[in-house]
């Protein structure tokens, strides 16, 4: 168990310009999760997977993000066209839904920071 | 919608005194309660939870919370603080039922520890 890894730890870009990042989630969770973290706020929910099925998109994801989860192992975020707005710390959580499906406990990565000029 | 204030946005403390962070939460519906730790420049690690049972729970590094569900509280204690206690904390909530268990954050409360 080498817990949630998450590419690139930081990410200095120009506005307009598309970013991706790349989360690999704990080895045989079913659950991931994208946060958002703008400083001085918790992490605010953007979407989640289920194996390979996005099953859930907060209106904070606007029509320039976009999440996948080819083959339900790694995912990752996409933003196109990049605003000064979307500075933020973006953070990959992966869960186990076992039968009962009460735990869902929720194990973070490091984030992968994002810095728009 | 849940939501969660915590009331404190710094706290700071001197080294082995006790500390207290404030969690307080609204929701409808029941809920399981979470306390993350987040260092600098790293990601959030699990102190505890509160999912049922007994309502004092502890967790890593000697913190304990006490979930009160008539002052819908989830106040996390440690007795004794380091200076590696140093961190921002997070308390969380989501809903016990359902299926998409997405977890709604507080601002966060930033301990620090002083010699």
């Amino acid at each position: 168990d080498t817990g949630v890894s998450q590419d690139p730890r930081h990410k200095i870009t120009k506005r307009g310009q598309n970013v991706t990042f790349r989360c690999d989630p704990i080895s045989e969770h079913n659950r991931l999760y994208w946060y958002r973290q703008t400083l001085g706020q918790g992490p605010e929910f953007l979407t989640y997977f289920q194996n390979e099925a996005q099953l859930e998109k907060s209106r904070l994801l606007s029509d320039r993000f976009s999440a996948e989860r080819p083959k339900g192992s790694f995912s990752t975020l996409e933003i196109q066209r990049t605003e000064q707005g979307d500075s933020a710390m973006y953070l990959c959580a992966s869960s186990l839904i076992g039968l009962a499906g009460t735990q869902n406990i929720q194990y973070f990565g490091a984030g992968t920071r994002l810095s728009v000029l | 919608a849940q939501s969660v204030t915590q009331l404190d946005s710094q706290v700071p403390v001197f080294e082995e005194a006790p500390v207290e962070l404030r969690c307080n939460y609204s929701s409808s519906v029941s809920v399981y309660l979470f306390w993350y730790v987040q260092y600098p420049n790293q990601g959030l690690q699990l102190l505890l939870k509160y999912l049922s049972g007994s309502t004092l729970v502890k967790g890593i590094n000697g913190f304990e919370a006490e979930f009160n569900k008539s002052q819908t509280s989830f106040h996390l204690r440690k007795p004794s603080v380091h200076i590696s206690d140093t961190a921002e904390y997070f308390c969380a909530v989501r809903i016990s039922g359902g299926s998409n268990y997405k977890l709604t954050f507080g601002k966060g409360t930033l301990l620090t520890v002083n010699p």
